[in-house]
Formats: C-alpha cells, structure tokens, sequence
C-alpha cells in the first residue's frame, strides 16, 4: 500500500502565483523526496529532507517537513508555465528500504 | 554520461508471451528498482536490488521476475503476460541505500498487452 498521500490531486494557478502541494505519510521516516514527472516523460528529482530536518530551500523550491504531524509540503514561488507536470512525494522509511511513492499532484500553470 | 536506459520505449505484447525490460545505468549506483505507474495509482514498487546478486520483492511482485548479475543491467522479465501488466514501467537508480540521494529514473517503457 502507499505511503504517501498528496493533496490535492490537481491544482490550476495562474503564472506568477505560488503553488502548494501537501503530502501526508502514515509511518515514521527517515527521508522524504519530492519528484517531477512531466508528462510522458521519467521522473525528476527535486529534493530530498531528512526526517531531523523542518526545512529546505533548492531555488524556487521549498519543503517543509513535520514529523509531529506526518506531513510534508512542497512551495513553488513564482510559478511559470514550464512547472506544468505532476508532483510526487515519497519517503524512505529507513536505511536500504526502497521508495514508496504517493499518487501524485497534476499542477496546471496557465500563462 | 546516459544515467538511466530503457528498452524498449514502447512494446505490444500478445497474452501469454513473454518478455524482457532492459535497464542499464552507467553511474555504478548500486540500488536499482521497477516501478509501474497506471492512471491514478501512482508508482508501485515490483523489485528492487541493494546490490549485484541481491534482489528483493516491492508491492506488485507477481508475474515478474528480475536478476542483478552485473552493477549496471537489472532486466525486467515477463513470464506469462496478462492484460493487468498494461502499464508504463519505470526503472530507477541511486547510490547504496537512500538515506541521502535521491533516485535517477529512466523515460519509461510503455506496454501494451492484448
């Protein structure tokens, strides 16, 4: 079963405007990711917070993580067209477990 | 530098036959895994492999079997294929375990059973 749970599934902004995505996981972690995945194409990695970490900033990019809580979120600043695609988290739950991914947000950025 | 290959892109399997997804990377990652991605179901793990000689089940294991003779190839093989196996597969790459890396996928081979 998965892990994740990203919410919502889509989301339709303007350009320019910030898009927030969530994500909520049932089990204790040590890591959680946040990938791309353009349409017909594999995925991208965009950045990986440890479970002793709140926050991390790549760019336009911000994640936060709240283990209290079992969630994390995924900021994109100053949205332009060329962010259209899905966004997956997925988390690691310990040292060589493999990945285990949620079902993803479709982000729309209308120009 | 090719990271992550798959081949084929695209294949049309008739029930019953069988097949093989190849993977290959070039960046001596020890950890590769598949995954399928159908409409609304996000990624699910079929096997992965911590190492060469080493591999494991994920979620949706049945009807395939994989190996990993070699650091770079962890081929993908259909038994017996079955319209259920329709999907796009994924196959992903990173350094041993995951505790600080993130994965590195391939573009993907879309199957067809019929």
């Amino acid at each position: 079963s998965q892990q994740g749970e990203e919410d919502p599934q889509a989301l339709s902004i303007q350009e320019g405007e910030n898009a927030t995505m969530n994500c909520s996981y049932k089990t204790s972690i040590n890591n959680l990711q946040w990938y791309r995945q353009n349409s017909g194409r594999g995925l991208v990695h965009l950045i990986l917070i440890r479970s002793n970490e709140r926050e991390k900033h790549s760019g336009r990019l911000r994640v936060t993580l709240d283990t209290s809580k079992k969630s994390s979120s995924l900021l994109i600043t100053a949205s332009r067209a060329a962010d259209t695609a899905s966004y997956f988290c997925a988390t690691v739950l310990s040292g060589n477990t493999p990945l285990v991914f949620g079902k993803g947000t479709r982000l729309s950025v209308i120009a | 530098n090719a990271g992550v290959t798959q081949t084929p892109k695209f294949q049309v399997l008739k029930t019953g036959q069988s097949m093989t997804l190849q993977c290959a990377q070039d960046m001596n990652h020890e950890y590769m895994s598949w995954y399928r991605q159908d409409p609304g179901m996000g990624l699910r793990l079929i096997h992965y492999s911590v190492g060469a000689g080493i591999t494991d089940q994920g979620e949706v294991p049945n009807g395939y079997n994989v190996s990993r003779s070699t650091t770079e190839d962890f081929p993908l093989r259909l038994l017996s294929a079955a319209p259920s196996q329709t999907s796009v597969y994924f196959c992903a790459s990173s350094y041993s375990g995951t505790v600080s890396w993130g994965y590195t996928f391939g573009s993907g081979t879309r199957l067809t059973v019929v």
